[in-house]
């Protein structure tokens, strides 16, 4: 079975500022990797996933994330953020021998970017 | 344009009511599934489906049902609402599971 750690609940960082969503998981066997957002009353939306391939990938509003095997991290990045990428982040993990496994979230991690 | 639709965005609702939320989607995807979503963030799977006819209970136990009669429509009912199943409850679908899921935008029910 899969698990996903999301290492900080919550990540208070200035404008224009850089930061780091920390994702750690566990299993046994390849995955494929994905990070969420969730702003105020909607639902989930795909910020960039991992398949297979170059480790870093590139995803949608500046984002970026890379994949670690050896430390089983995910950890996404931005440069430089702005008030708008205030939300909530989820990271998460399914095995890529299966289409039939569902995702395993992790636990979140609130990003409030102050002006 | 294909997406994925919950009705309805918000529903307050006594005790003892049935209530079912719906959820339906374009994109002819056979695997949907239905999150509960709590105040702390976290996502609980509570149920799922890989086709029509197909239903599968979740990580997280939960008093409601679902079914598939149709591909594209995956509702979810609870037969009698408690204070206990407020809540946000998220539909999402998906083709494979390399392509991440589609999610709708929500319904968060609150049983008074």
């Amino acid at each position: 079975a899969q698990s996903v750690t999301q290492l900080d609940s919550q990540v208070p960082v200035f404008e224009e500022a850089p930061v780091e969503l920390r994702c750690n998981y566990s299993s046994s066997v390849s995955v494929y990797l994905f990070w969420y957002v969730q702003y105020p009353n909607q639902g989930l939306q795909l910020l960039l996933k991992y398949l297979s391939g170059s480790t870093l990938v590139k995803g949608i509003n500046g984002f970026e994330a890379e994949f670690n095997k050896s430390q089983t991290s995910f950890h996404l990045r931005k440069p430089s953020v702005h008030i708008s990428d205030t939300a909530e982040y989820f990271c998460a993990v399914s095995p890529s021998n299966s289409g039939n496994t569902p995702l395993v979230f992790g636990k979140g991690t609130r990003l409030s970017v102050i002006a | 344009e294909a997406d994925i639709y919950q009705t309805p965005r918000y529903l307050v609702i006594g005790t003892g009511k049935k209530i079912t939320l719906e959820c339906s989607q374009t994109m002819g995807h056979d695997k949907m599934y239905w999150y509960q979503q709590d105040p702390g963030m976290e996502l609980h799977l509570i149920h799922y489906s890989y086709g029509v006819n197909s239903t599968e209970k979740g990580d997280l136990s939960s008093e409601s049902t679902v079914s598939r009669i149709r591909t594209e429509h995956f509702p979810l009912t609870l037969e009698s609402a408690r204070p206990s199943h407020t809540s946000q409850y998220l539909c999402a679908s998906s083709e494979f599971s390399g392509v991440g899921y589609t999610f709708g935008s929500g319904t968060r029910l609150t049983v008074v």
